[in-house]
């Protein structure tokens, strides 16, 4: 069965003190794993999509990267903005666009 | 318009009412979907509508659920004799083709009281 597992739960920062986010997951045939971010009462606002092992991207203070296995979302001296729950997922192999998605980790930064 | 619209973002309704949310996706997207976002899980997919093609109707969790689709542009969940287990944020996405990132709206958050 396809999933999508998300690590740590939540995760506390001091302003400034880097860290990572792990998504991983099992699906046959990846065609792409995509990173979101999700303020309360919003919609998921779309990162970043990986492709294959060894991809990077990265967008000011976020940089995620691609394994066989797991992703991560690397966080570099973070600011209370970037306090959010971030949401991982996959791509169904079927012919669809359908997504499957992590539970997801919530962020807090501390000033 | 520049976003994914939802409507209504909020609903309130009692129990075995019926409930129709709307979706108004990004001009030009010809894929739309639809999420389920219940208090402490993941985003659980409904249904999918790409261009003309028969929607993917796998994820509704029960014949009390339907979606339409006009026109290939506006969107209308439907959920009859609404339950309890029914309450959830329903989030509606659109995207220019089947690949790629989603554009998501802001939802409605359904309450069956």
């Amino acid at each position: 069965e396809d999933q999508v597992t998300q690590s740590p739960e939540a995760l506390r920062l001091q302003e400034g003190e880097s860290s990572s986010l792990n998504c991983s997951y099992t699906v046959s045939g990846l065609r792409g794993l995509f990173w979101y971010r999700q303020d309360p009462g919003k919609g998921p606002e779309f990162l970043f999509t990986l492709y294959s092992a060894g991809e990077e991207k990265e967008k000011e203070r976020l940089k995620a990267t691609l394994t066989k296995k797991e992703s991560f979302l690397h966080i570099t001296a973070p600011k209370p903005e970037d306090s959010a729950t971030y949401l991982c997922a996959v791509q169904a192999p079927s012919n669809t666009g359908k997504l499957i998605f992590g539970q997801g980790t919530t962020l807090q930064v501390k000033p | 318009g520049a976003g994914v619209s939802q409507s209504p973002s909020n609903k309130v309704t009692e129990k075995g009412k019926d409930v129709e949310l709307r979706c108004d996706p990004i001009s030009g997207h010809t894929a739309l979907y639809w999420y389920r976002q219940s208090l402490g899980q993941g985003l659980e997919f409904l249904i999918y509508f790409q261009g003309n093609s028969a929607p993917d109707k796998s994820g509704l969790p029960s014949d009390r659920f339907s979606a339409e689709r006009t026109g290939g542009s506006v969107s209308t969940l439907t959920i009859q004799r609404t339950q309890q287990e029914d309450s959830a944020v329903y989030l509606c996405a659109s995207s220019p083709d089947r690949e790629g990132g989603y554009t998501f709206g802001s939802g409605t958050r359904l309450t069956v009281v």
